[in-house]
Parts: structure tokens; C-alpha cells; sequence
């Protein structure tokens, strides 16, 4: 079974609409890293996440941690079609090995 | 821009060849890692590199060798592939092993 479950696997949203996706763990987080990837190019880093209960923001997209059920949350608000891709977590499992595992992705189309 | 480069972008090489992958970091980092991103599958981390010193090899074939001349540069020596091994091979570098890592565009291999 996938170490990091991401869901859903994708997601077709209205331009406007707020939208969440979800990224679980079978092991202890010990950091938490968010990415968006264009379809076949580099991953654009987005935030990081280390403590339990930590919430970052940047422009319409907040991640939180929530260290005890091993999980973070990615929610976009009044999303724009700019917001489409695909998003990745990722996750230090090891404690601070630079070893990340990753998750499918979630891919995101914005219907203008 | 990440201020992560790879070279080639685009590589097609029959399995009998002998080619290389080029990265380089223009961010000051002290990591640098090799990942492989095949279709439907999480991205997969190959080796890592902490101040030129490769520490992790994530059970990667011996057909795959990396070579990192000094913080800034990191080399995947490739000989003998498999069909398999065509995929997005994707180069990140990070501050310290507990940084978040900042990709390169990849380089998109197709083994004939």
C-alpha cells in the first residue's frame, strides 16, 4: 500500500470555487512539503509544514498539519485557471535525511 | 526559473549507448538529488548528495551511476538502460538535508 495517500486524484472545479485536497501518511511526519507540477516539467515548491497544527498562506492557497492524524490539507480559494496542474506532497519520513517520499498528485483542472 | 538547470531537456538513446544527465544549482545549496517520475507512479527518489558525499542510494540499478564534482554540479552517468527506465528524470538541490528542495525542469529520457 501507497506510504502517502493523496486524494482525490483529481479534480475538476468552476473558476471561483474553494477546493481542498487531502495528503495522509501511514508513518510519523516530520516535515511536510507541497508542490505543484505542470504535466511534465519541474515541481514548483508552494510551503513547508514541520509542527503539528502549523497553517501556512500565500496568495489563495493555505496547507495546514495535523501532526497527530499524520495528515495535511491544501485548500485553494476563488480558484483561477492559473491554479491548474498537479499537486504533490511530499513527506520526510526518516527524520530529516533529505529522503522525501511522494504521493500520486492530484490534478487540478479550473473550468473558466 | 528555479535556479535549478538540467541538460538535456530531451534525450532519446537506444539501450546499447552511454549518455549523461547534467544538473546544476546556481542557489548556494549543500544538497543535491536525483529522482525518477514515471507515468502513474509517485515520484521516486534515486540518490542524495550532502556536501558532495552521496548519502542515500535508494537500491538504484548499477546502470544508473551519479557523479557530483562539487555542491553546484550533479552528474547521472547512464549505460545499458531498459525500456523501463524511460521516464522524467528530475534534479533538485536544498540548503540542508531538512530544507525544502527547489527542482529543475527535468530531463524527459526515451530508451529504444
Amino acid at each position: 500500500s501507497q506510504e502517502l495517500e493523496q486524494s482525490p486524484q483529481s479534480l475538476i472545479v468552476q473558476e471561483g470555487k474553494n477546493l481542498t485536497i487531502n495528503c495522509t501518511s501511514s508513518k510519523t511526519l516530520y516535515g511536510l512539503y507541497w508542490y505543484k507540477q505542470k504535466y511534465g516539467e519541474g515541481l514548483i515548491f508552494l510551503m513547508m509544514l514541520q509542527k503539528g497544527g502549523e497553517e501556512k498562506s500565500h496568495e489563495k492557497i493555505t496547507a495546514k498539519l495535523d501532526e497527530k492524524k499524520q495528515q495535511s490539507s491544501l485548500h485553494i480559494t476563488a480558484s483561477q485557471p492559473s491554479h491548474a496542474g498537479i499537486y504533490l506532497c511530499g513527506a520526510d519520513i526518516w527524520a530529516s535525511q533529505g529522503n522525501l517520499i511522494f504521493g500520486k498528485g492530484t490534478k487540478l483542472s479550473v473550468k473558466p | 526559473e528555479t535556479g535549478v538547470t538540467q541538460t538535456p531537456r530531451h534525450l532519446v538513446m537506444g539501450m546499447t549507448n552511454k549518455k549523461s544527465l547534467k544538473c546544476e544549482q546556481h542557489l548556494g545549496h549543500n544538497a543535491m538529488y536525483w529522482y525518477k517520475q514515471s507515468a502513474k507512479k509517485p515520484l521516486e527518489l534515486m540518490f542524495v548528495y550532502n556536501f558532495k558525499e552521496q548519502t542515500e542510494n535508494n537500491s538504484v540499478p548499477s546502470r544508473f551511476s551519479p557523479e557530483c564534482p562539487n555542491s553546484s554540479h550533479l552528474f547521472l552517468h547512464l549505460h545499458t538502460l531498459q525500456p523501463e527506465d524511460s521516464a522524467l528524470y528530475l534534479c533538485a538541490s536544498s540548503q540542508r538535508l531538512t530544507y525544502e528542495q527547489y527542482f529543475g525542469p527535468g530531463t524527459r529520457l526515451t530508451v529504444t
